[in-house]
C-alpha cells in the first residue's frame, strides 16, 4: 500500500515570491508521482507527473517538481507566484501496474498568494 | 471533447431522501472513478470501474451507497437514504492510458448538502 503526506495544510506567500509545497510518500514498491491543482469550485487538474528519467519535471503554469528517491519526496516549486496560483494542491502516487493506476492522494496544501 | 460531465452541480436534500449523482466520462476512457471530498477526510476514492465493471468498491462507506455503470458513457452514484454526514463534494474522474500511465481527468464535482 502507498501513502502520501503533505506536511503543510496552508502556505501563505506574497506575489512574485518563490514557493515550495512539500510532499513525502511511503511505498513498498516503486511509484509514479503526480501533482494536481484544484481551483475554487472546480475539479482537479494535472499539473505534472514523474514517471522515470530526469528527476526534475516541469509542468504547466511554471511549476516544477523534483523527485528524490532517497528522501521519498516530490516537492513542488515555483520561482515566482502569481495571484492566480491561489488554489489547493494535491500530491498523489500510484503503483506502476494494475488498477488503471489508481491514485492515492495527500490531504492537500492550500496555497494563498497575497499582494 | 467536453471533458467529464457531472450533474447536478449542486444538490440540497433532506435527510432520508434518495440522491442520485450522475457522470458522463470522456469518450474512449476505460476507467471511471468516484471520489468524495470533505474537509475532515480529504479526497477519498469510493469506487472505480474498468470497462463498466466495478473493480474495487472498498471505499464505499456503507450499504446506503451504490454505484452503477450501465454503459461506457454513463455512471451513477446513489445514496439511499441520505444523511447529513454525506454532505460533501463528489467527483467523478475518467482515465485513459497514455504512453506509460493512465491519467485521470476530473469532472467539476457535485456539491451535496443534506439537511
Amino acid at each position: 500500500a502507498q501513502s502520501v503526506t503533505q506536511l503543510d495544510s496552508q502556505v501563505p506567500v506574497f506575489e512574485e515570491a518563490p514557493v515550495e509545497l512539500r510532499c513525502n510518500y511511503s511505498s513498498s514498491v516503486s511509484v509514479y508521482l503526480f501533482w494536481y491543482v484544484q481551483y475554487p469550485n472546480q475539479g482537479l487538474q494535472l499539473l505534472l507527473k514523474y514517471l522515470s528519467g530526469s528527476t526534475l519535471v516541469k509542468g504547466i503554469n511554471g511549476f516544477e517538481a523534483e523527485f528524490n528517491k532517497s528522501q521519498t519526496s516530490f516537492h513542488l516549486r515555483k520561482p515566482s507566484v502569481h495571484i492566480s496560483d491561489t488554489a489547493e494542491y494535491f500530491c498523489a502516487v500510484t503503483p506502476p501496474a494494475g488498477g488503471g493506476n489508481k491514485l492515492t492522494f495527500g490531504t492537500g496544501t492550500q496555497l494563498k498568494v497575497e499582494l | 471533447d467536453a471533458g467529464v460531465i457531472q450533474s447536478p452541480r449542486h444538490e440540497v436534500t433532506e435527510m432520508g431522501q434518495e440522491v442520485t449523482l450522475r457522470c458522463k466520462p470522456i469518450s474512449g476512457h476505460d476507467y471511471l472513478f468516484w471520489y468524495r471530498q470533505t474537509m475532515m477526510r480529504g479526497l477519498e476514492l469510493l469506487i472505480y470501474f474498468n470497462n463498466n465493471v466495478p473493480i474495487d468498491d472498498s471505499g464505499m462507506p456503507e450499504d446506503r451507497f451504490s454505484a452503477k455503470m450501465p454503459n461506457a458513457s454513463f455512471s451513477t452514484l446513489k445514496i439511499q437514504p441520505s444523511e447529513p454526514r454525506d454532505s460533501a463534494v463528489y467527483f467523478c474522474a475518467s482515465s485513459l492510458k497514455g504512453l506509460v500511465v493512465y491519467e485521470q481527468y476530473f469532472g467539476p464535482g457535485t456539491r451535496l448538502t443534506v439537511t
